[in-house]
């Protein structure tokens, strides 16, 4: 299953709502996993199943969709998220990740 | 507290081997689903390998039939065996949690990762 992510880049100001998709080449679900990684750090896991937070991950973040199609949504950006967010399903094996939306705050 | 640990990257030549190995504490890895994800420099994650908790292992094409997943339960530890090792395994790899542990999640603890590279 391929995971096309888009934007590639969003630069979004400080308050502003950022949005982020994520297409499954197939159906899967809502099998979809969200994660922020930071320069030099392991990914965070911030969504799963689509829309369900995971653990410390703040309300300001949320995830929808199914089949298909999917966002991530950060209603009110704050520094601290800035980074590289990719999307991965987990319907079906190989599990696979798309490429990834850098989040540049502006 | 839930902790990650991985050890035993470094330099090979192309052909070699290496084993990386996966401290965990905070849980058990024989109750969880257990996998290897990595990223070459510049790119974006790859998932390598899983172990479910009985046993059952499964790999992606990329590293099928050179690459062994397995763990110790009495060392709390999960392994990564790499042989023929080639440039395009170059990459930092991360142990992790999942995608399956009290519910489907995807990869819910992650290790700080493990630099491999693969050069003559």
């Amino acid at each position: 299953i391929v995971m096309t992510q888009s934007p590639a880049t969003l630069s979004v100001s400080p308050g502003e709502r950022a949005t982020l998709s994520c297409r499954a080449s197939q159906d899967i679900g809502s099998r979809i996993a969200w994660y922020q990684q930071r320069p030099g750090q392991a990914p965070r896991l911030l969504m799963y199943e689509a829309s369900s937070r995971a653990t410390a991950i703040p309300a300001r973040i949320s995830g929808s969709g199914s089949v298909t199609e999917f966002t991530l949504t950060i209603s009110s950006l704050q520094s601290e998220d800035f980074g590289i967010y990719y999307c991965q399903q987990y319907s079906q094996w190989p599990l696979t990740f798309g490429g990834g939306t850098r989040v540049e705050i502006k | 507290e839930v902790q990650l640990v991985e050890t035993g990257g470094g330099l090979s030549q192309p052909g070699g081997s290496l084993r990386l190995a996966c401290r965990v504490s905070g849980f058990a890895v024989s109750d969880n689903h257990m996998s290897w994800v990595r990223q070459a420099p510049g790119t974006g994650l790859e998932w390598v390998s899983v172990i479910y908790g009985d046993n059952t292992e499964i790999y992606a094409e990329s590293v099928k039939g050179r690459f062994t997943i397995f763990r110790d339960n009495a060392k709390n530890t999960l392994y990564l065996q790499m042989n023929s090792l080639s440039a395009e395994d170059t990459a930092v790899y991360y142990c992790a949690r999942g995608p399956y542990s009290t519910t489907w999640m995807g990869f819910d603890y992650w290790g700080q990762g493990a630099l491999v590279a693969v050069s003559s």
